[in-house]
Order: structure tokens, then sequence, then C-alpha cells
């Protein structure tokens, strides 16, 4: 079945250590989408790249970064983590962007900062 | 600018109930409409859309229809079970922010045996 991966289900790291979120899709899509989502509220976009062009939410603050080395995988790296960036991180896809145009979420990262 | 109002929950029912989550919006353009549905632990899974007015998205038993006139994409199911419980987000897209998913705040649904 075509889906969105996230590596690791899981992660937990220490206060200010760096740690990269790993999302990967067979759904072919050009768009891919990182958002944070904190208990008990609506994810929140980070960013997004289509295809390599990356376009980064005005609110994200400059600790969050992406990487998109080619059409399947992206990456979220967080250079130094606080307490407050404790959350599960969700990778998304859509084929375009546009009416109609349907995301489709992995399972998400829950991240736990030390 | 886009909004998504959803009524609060948490939302407790019995198995086999009738389930109503009410959903309106306020949009500048011409709005996608979305239920998305997580279950505990897990990301957002696409329940249902409607692309314009007067469509009615359908999945799992679950139905919405586009209302245009009340702003509105109210959620229903007839008859719920204990394996529905998971958290509703009601969602919309359209051309004024550049087609990105403006959430509501999510309702928590809770079926008991």
């Amino acid at each position: 079945d075509a889906m969105v991966i996230q590596n690791p289900r899981y992660q937990v790291t220490q206060f200010g250590k760096p740690v990269t979120l790993s999302c990967s899709q067979t759904l072919n899509h050009n768009v891919m989408y990182w958002y944070q989502q904190k208990s008990s509220q609506a994810p929140k976009l980070l960013f997004h790249y289509y295809d390599k062009d990356f376009n980064n939410e005005a609110d994200t603050p400059d600790n969050f970064q992406s990487r998109r080395p080619n059409t399947s995988f992206c990456f979220l790296d967080i250079r130094s983590p606080g307490l407050g960036d404790a959350a599960m991180y969700l990778c998304a896809t859509s084929h375009d962007i546009g009416s109609g145009d349907t995301q489709y979420f992995g399972p998400g990262t829950r991240l736990t900062v030390l | 600018g886009n909004s998504v109002t959803q009524m609060e929950g948490p939302v407790t029912l019995s198995e086999e109930a009738f389930l109503t989550i009410n959903c309106t919006y306020t949009a500048t353009g011409y709005p996608s409409l979305f239920w998305y549905v997580q279950y505990p632990g897990e990301g957002l899974q696409l329940l249902l859309k409607a692309t314009k007015a007067d469509d009615k998205g359908s999945n799992k038993g679950f139905e919405a229809t586009y209302r245009k006139e009340t702003t509105s994409f109210h959620l229903e199911k007839g008859s719920v079970q204990v394996s529905d419980s998971a958290v509703y987000f009601c969602a919309l897209s359209d051309d004024s922010n550049d087609y990105k998913l403006s959430f509501g705040a999510g309702t928590t649904v809770t079926v008991r045996a």
C-alpha cells in the first residue's frame, strides 16, 4: 500500500541535543509538509516543500529546519530542542497544492525532551 | 482570514447512539472542506471531504454535507461503535491561504460499550 512512513515513532532527546526526524512516502507526491501537534491541540504547520522549493511559515522558530534530498524523503531537524518542543510531529504529503487536494498524514513521531 | 469552529468536547456516547459534531467556517474564497480523524497515538486520517456546495462526503458510516448558505459542514453518524472513539478535526483549504489546511480545535469523542 502506498503510504507515508515516519521514523522513529518515539524519540527521546536531551535538552539542547540536536535531533532529526524522518519521513518517507511511496505516493510520489510533489508536496511534503511538517506539522507540530501539542497535546489536545490542532496540528500547526511548520513548513512544506513543493518539489525542491522550501516554504517556511512566518512563525516557525529558527530552531526548526528541514531537508528534502529527493522526492521520497523529508527530514525535520531541531537544532537545539527545548522543553517546549516536546510534541507529536506529523509529516503529510499531497499530490499538488490546489482545490480539493488531500493531505495524507503519517503516524507521527512523538518527541520527548528531557 | 479563514477559520473553523467546532463544537467543544469532550463528547461521550453509548454504543449505537447518534453522533453529530458541528462545524462552521469562515473563508474568503471557495473552500474545500475536510473531516480528519485521529485515533489515540496515531496521525490524522482523512475521513471524508467535499469540494463544492451541496456535495456530501461519506465514509465508514459518517456523512457531512457542504452547506454554503449556513457555512457549515456538520459530521454525522447514525450508530457509533466503541472503535469510533477518537479526536475529529474539521478543516478547510482555499486559495486565499495558498490551500493550507485551517483546522478546528478538534472534538474528542468517547463511545462506551
